[in-house]
């Protein structure tokens, strides 16, 4: 019963190539998240969305596309791989902070590892 | 934006005190946070500290938040070969998502 599942934990492609990556949360939060963990592990925010609607965009190129079904799902869909897409993707998920015992944290998956050849 | 900082490598060792030092950037930051991760795995939130307080303690985690400076630590007492691992800090910054400071490598040697 992980809380925030993403899919597939690995994944090898070619430049070139489009690949998805999804993300579920069992968590009933309202906002989810996708950030990127580069080699040096710096932590990037990409996306955010609250209730469906896209609330982040961060300086991203447009081959990255996130789409969120429902609240509970969050998916990334990468066109035209390059080789600097290579990194760990990362889902998240939280409430909004200030309701009794929200602080606003964020709740990691275990991330995606992404390698782009 | 301007960057959370953080030192990028803490060696100690093991029954030593850790003390991991940030220095965020948004003065109107609500909570400002702890996270750790291990190798392979995603960030999990230590523990956490709102704006008006200076000072958590949480079993062997101490937390001490200076506004003024915009300097927030983690001490771990009797640091344990368990706690290797990356430390995060993050701020909730207005209008964005948590940002997080590049990470402290800890390193615990027995």
């Amino acid at each position: 019963d992980t809380a925030v599942s993403q899919t597939p934990k690995y994944l090898v492609t070619q430049m070139g190539n489009d690949k998805s990556i999804k993300c579920e949360q069992n968590l009933g939060h309202d906002t989810m998240y996708w950030y990127k963990q580069d080699s040096k592990k710096f932590l990037k925010i990409m996306f955010s969305y609250n209730n469906k609607e896209l609330i982040i965009n961060e300086t991203v190129p447009n081959r990255f596309s996130p789409k969120s079904p429902d609240k509970a799902h969050l998916n990334l869909h990468i066109n035209s791989l390059e080789l600097g897409d290579s990194a760990v993707y990362f889902c998240a998920s939280s409430h909004p902070s200030g309701g009794p015992g929200e602080a606003g944290e964020l709740f990691f998956g275990e991330g995606s590892r992404l390698t782009v050849l | 934006g301007e960057d959370v900082e953080q030192s990028l490598f803490l060696s100690v060792r093991e029954g030593d005190s850790s003390v991991i030092n940030c220095t965020y950037t948004d003065s109107s930051s609500t909570y400002l946070y702890w996270y750790k991760q291990e190798p392979g795995a995603g960030l999990q939130l230590l523990t956490y500290i709102f704006s008006n307080m200076d000072m958590k303690q949480d079993q062997r985690l101490t937390v001490l938040l200076n506004k003024k400076d915009k300097h927030l630590s983690l001490r771990i007492a009797d640091t344990q070969t368990g706690d290797s691992a990356i430390y995060f800090c993050a701020e909730s910054r207005a209008g964005t998502a948590l940002i997080f400071g590049k990470g402290t490598t800890l390193s615990v040697s027995s």
